[in-house]
Parts: C-alpha cells; sequence; structure tokens
C-alpha cells in the first residue's frame, strides 16, 4: 500500500538556524499539507498546498516557514530561523483530490526539538 | 470556544467493554468528518469516515448529528489493541477545494487485560 513517508525522523538544531523537513507524498496525490503537533497538544494544521502555489496557511505559518515542491515527488517545508517553540512532530499529509470526503494520509511524521 | 471539543478521558475499561466517545464541532460550514486514532508519538490515521446516515466497521460505530453539530464512535468488544487516542476530525473546505483538518485534542482509551 503506498505511503507517505518523511524525513528525517529525528531533528536537533540550534535556535537560529534554518531547518528543511522532507517528505514524499503518495505518488497520484495532488493536495499535500503540513500539520504539528508540540508534544501534549493537539495536531494543528499549518499550510495546504495544490498546483504548485500554497492554497491556505495558518496563522503559525509566518514569513520564516515556506514550502516548496522543488520536482515531481517531494514536498518540503523549511523553517528558515528556528525558535524554541518551533519544537513540535511535524506530519506531512497528502490527498488525492476530489470532495471533502477524500481523506488525508499521515506520514509518520518528523521529530523537531530546537535547543 | 474550541473548534472540536472532545473528552480527554482517558477512559479505563476492562477487554471486552462497550466504551463510547463524544465529539462535538462548532463550524456549521464543516463538511465531514473522521475519527483517526494516534498512538504514543505515531500519526493520526484514519479509522473511519463518519456519514449522516451511520456507519459501521466491525466493531467501530460512527454517528454524525448535524443539526446538533455531534459526533460519536462506539467500540464494541474492546480489545487491548485498541488503546490509543481517538481523533475527532472535522474537513473544513479551503481555496481549490484545499480542504483542512480540524483536530480535536482527543480522547485518550487504555483497555486494560
Amino acid at each position: 500500500e503506498p505511503e507517505v513517508t518523511q524525513t528525517p525522523s529525528h531533528q536537533v538544531t540550534q535556535m537560529g538556524q534554518e531547518v528543511i523537513l522532507r517528505c514524499v507524498p503518495i505518488s497520484n496525490h495532488l493536495y499535500f499539507y503540513w500539520y504539528r503537533q508540540i508534544l501534549g497538544q493537539k495536531v494543528e494544521f499549518l499550510v495546504s498546498f495544490y498546483n504548485n502555489e500554497i492554497s491556505e496557511k495558518s496563522e503559525i505559518f509566518d514569513d520564516q516557514f515556506s514550502v516548496e515542491r522543488p520536482d515531481g515527488s517531494n514536498f518540503t517545508l523549511k523553517i528558515r530561523s528556528t525558535k524554541l517553540e518551533d519544537s513540535a512532530m511535524y506530519f506531512c499529509a497528502s490527498r488525492r483530490g476530489g470532495g471533502g470526503r477524500e481523506t488525508q494520509y499521515f506520514g509518520p511524521g518528523t521529530r523537531l526539538l530546537v535547543l | 470556544r474550541k473548534e472540536v471539543e472532545q473528552d480527554p478521558g482517558p477512559f479505563n475499561v476492562p477487554e471486552g467493554a462497550t466504551v463510547a466517545f463524544n465529539c462535538t464541532y462548532s463550524n456549521s460550514a464543516s463538511q465531514s468528518f473522521f475519527w483517526y486514532r494516534q498512538d504514543c508519538r505515531k500519526e493520526p490515521k484514519l479509522l473511519m469516515s463518519v456519514y449522516s446516515s451511520g456507519n459501521e466497521d466491525g466493531r467501530f460505530t460512527a454517528q454524525l448529528n448535524r443539526a446538533s453539530q455531534y459526533i460519536s464512535l462506539l467500540i464494541r468488544d474492546s480489545k487491548l489493541s485498541d488503546s490509543a487516542t481517538y481523533l475527532c476530525v472535522v474537513n473544513r473546505p479551503g481555496k481549490d477545494s484545499s480542504y483542512k483538518l480540524i483536530f480535536g485534542s482527543g480522547t485518550r482509551l487504555l483497555v486494560r487485560p
């Protein structure tokens, strides 16, 4: 069964450093997402991406964040200058398309720790 | 007010018990509804979609009441492997039919031998 993959599984970085989290969505999917989950809290939407542009972004997704689909397979989330409060699990998700009943499939996540 | 509200639990039940989880959502623009399951430090995994007519998948039954903006999940004959956090999720439309998932905080279930 096809699945969403993410690398790295864990990333430790110093405050102020740039990080790039990578995702390979399911191959025939058209919609791509990033969510994050701070330890002990709920999963929160960050950004949706379709047709090579951002469809929607949350208040969390400020100028320090960017997304890119550099080729036909990868989907990346970049945090330009990490802050302590960026420490969280970051999940990539993809959806094939269609209407609201199409579900999103999640990758295993990247655990980011900012020191 | 939270957009999706759930009782955080934990629900601590013996194997074989029946357990029910409830969820309410506040945004009437929400179009579709799901229950996801999340194991500790893992990604959310779809358990089942929730339809107005109610739907069943083995030991799991989900119901939706749009008028009350209420969603439920019933688990019959609980197994040890059902221990997890159950996330009530609503799907809200966005630009380009992008939709986004809005998660509740989850209800933790512990099934004991």
